[in-house]
């Protein structure tokens, strides 16, 4: 089984929409659970991070994480086209950062 | 910007090149990170410094060379490459809090093409 898992998508959506984005992990000893953006052509870029199980809301963006099911969501509210990204939730183990594949997401005008 | 810069952005190379990626932090971070990204591949875990000394090298090809000469800058030297080994090259700097690393900030990549 593979430490993290994410469906590849392509995933999209209208324009407004909630957008939800999930990744499931294998192993209990993850402390920090993160979400990276990817627009084309660039490196991945920080959005959010948490370390406890709950919700943390910023601005758009709400992460949840429960650490029971060992299940990490990514909510987007009110989708705009500029969205448009390739979203990947990573977690730390000892010194690494272990990535997902990345969901590609289309918010459709 | 994320204040990691990689150079270059793009690089063609033949398979008997030998050629060189660079990236150069000036964040503070003790741990710097080599990721290849390839097509419909999740992002993979080459190589690993803390404090200027290498940790991890995952199962790396040595037609790989890292090369970490202090904290703020990480080299990784490329020679006799294969057509596969095609994509997207990341660099990464992390802060290393208790033991543990935490959020990683990533350069642009460099984007290579083995002919």
């Amino acid at each position: 089984q593979k430490e993290v898992e994410q469906d590849p998508g392509p995933l999209s959506v209208p324009e407004g929409a909630i957008v939800s984005l999930n990744c499931t992990y294998s192993n209990s000893a993850f402390q920090y659970f993160m979400w990276y953006r990817q627009y084309s052509r660039k490196g991945p870029e920080l959005l959010m991070y948490t370390y406890s199980s709950g919700n943390k809301e910023d601005g758009r963006f709400t992460a949840q994480v429960d650490k029971s099911s060992k299940y990490i969501s990514l909510f987007i509210r009110d989708s705009q086209p500029s969205d448009s990204a390739t979203y990947l939730c990573a977690m730390n183990r000892d010194d690494k950062i272990i990535f997902g594949k990345g969901t590609r997401l289309h918010i459709l005008p | 910007e994320t204040g990691v810069t990689q150079t270059p952005r793009h690089l063609v190379m033949g398979m008997t090149n030998k050629k060189s990626l660079k990236c150069e932090q000036h964040l503070g971070h003790n741990a710097m990170y080599w990721y290849k990204q390839s097509a419909k591949k999740p992002l993979e875990l080459m190589f690993v410094y803390n404090f200027k000394e290498q940790t991890e090298n995952n199962s790396v090809p040595s037609r790989f060379s890292p090369e970490c000469p202090n904290s703020s800058h990480l080299f990784l030297h490329l020679h006799t490459l294969q057509p596969e080994d095609s994509a997207l090259y990341l660099c990464a700097s992390s802060p290393i809090m208790t033991g543990l690393t935490t959020e990683a900030f990533f350069g642009q990549g460099t984007r290579l093409t083995v002919v």
